[in-house]
């Protein structure tokens, strides 16, 4: 059974560049929410998907944004980036509206130069 | 706004010493209480959860966290920790709002074991 999948595992892009990222979620879930995790901090809520649809957001600009798939896969788009988007994206998948245990991916780091 | 608030951000200790981790977060209403574990170099794992029930729940390894509603509180424990527990803990709060819910983690604790 495959957990959380994500690609690619590392990223270097230049400022002003558009990045997207994917998440394949663990077998089962239906729900995939997306966190930012910048060195030496815990994860920050960006989104969350749910029935292809963005349930709930977390204090992001309009720069962020996603998509879900039928197959619950989720892709994270962010224009326009900036050297404070340097971080590990960490993908989370869950059933039922994350109403229970998230289960993370390993994460993509993004290096914004 | 939903808040969590992990007190101490680097933890060392020697093997078999018992170990603390305080964790306090902010919302008035139903949570659910996580803990997750990132050991160097790998991915987010959960350690453990409480939902509802015995205030006490066991998770994997030996861990153990005491949920204190009336002190907004989840800390984690474990008695007699290995060298293999260095990693970093973060404790995160579910809260339900308006049906749609979303992890708020704390900042972590940084634990390093010596043998």
């Amino acid at each position: 059974d495959a957990g959380v999948t994500q690609s690619p595992t590392h990223l270097i892009k230049t400022r002003g560049q558009q990045v997207t990222l994917r998440c394949s979620p663990k077998s089962g879930h239906d729900t995939v929410s997306w966190y930012q995790q910048a060195l030496g901090q815990g994860p920050q809520f960006i989104f969350q998907y749910y029935e292809e649809e963005e349930r709930q957001r977390g204090n992001f600009p309009d720069r962020f944004s996603g998509h879900q798939f039928p197959n619950y896969s989720s892709e994270l788009n962010v224009n326009a980036l900036l050297l404070g988007d340097s971080a590990l994206y960490l993908c989370a998948s869950s059933w039922g509206e994350a109403r229970y245990e998230q289960y993370f991916g390993p994460g993509t780091r993004l290096t914004v130069t | 706004a939903q808040s969590v608030s992990q007190h101490n951000h680097h933890v060392i200790l020697s093997e078999a010493a018992s170990l603390e981790l305080g964790c306090n977060y902010s919302y008035g209403g139903t949570v659910n209480l996580f803990w997750y574990v990132q050991y160097p170099g790998q991915h987010l794992q959960l350690l453990l959860k409480y939902f509802s029930g015995d205030p006490l729940v066991k998770g994997i390894k030996g861990f153990e966290a005491e949920f204190i509603k009336s002190k907004f509180s989840f800390n984690l424990r474990k008695p007699s920790v290995q060298w293999s527990d260095t990693a970093e803990y973060f404790c995160a709060v579910n809260g339900f709002s308006g049906g749609y819910n979303k992890l708020i983690f704390g900042a972590g604790t940084r634990l390093a074991v010596h043998p």
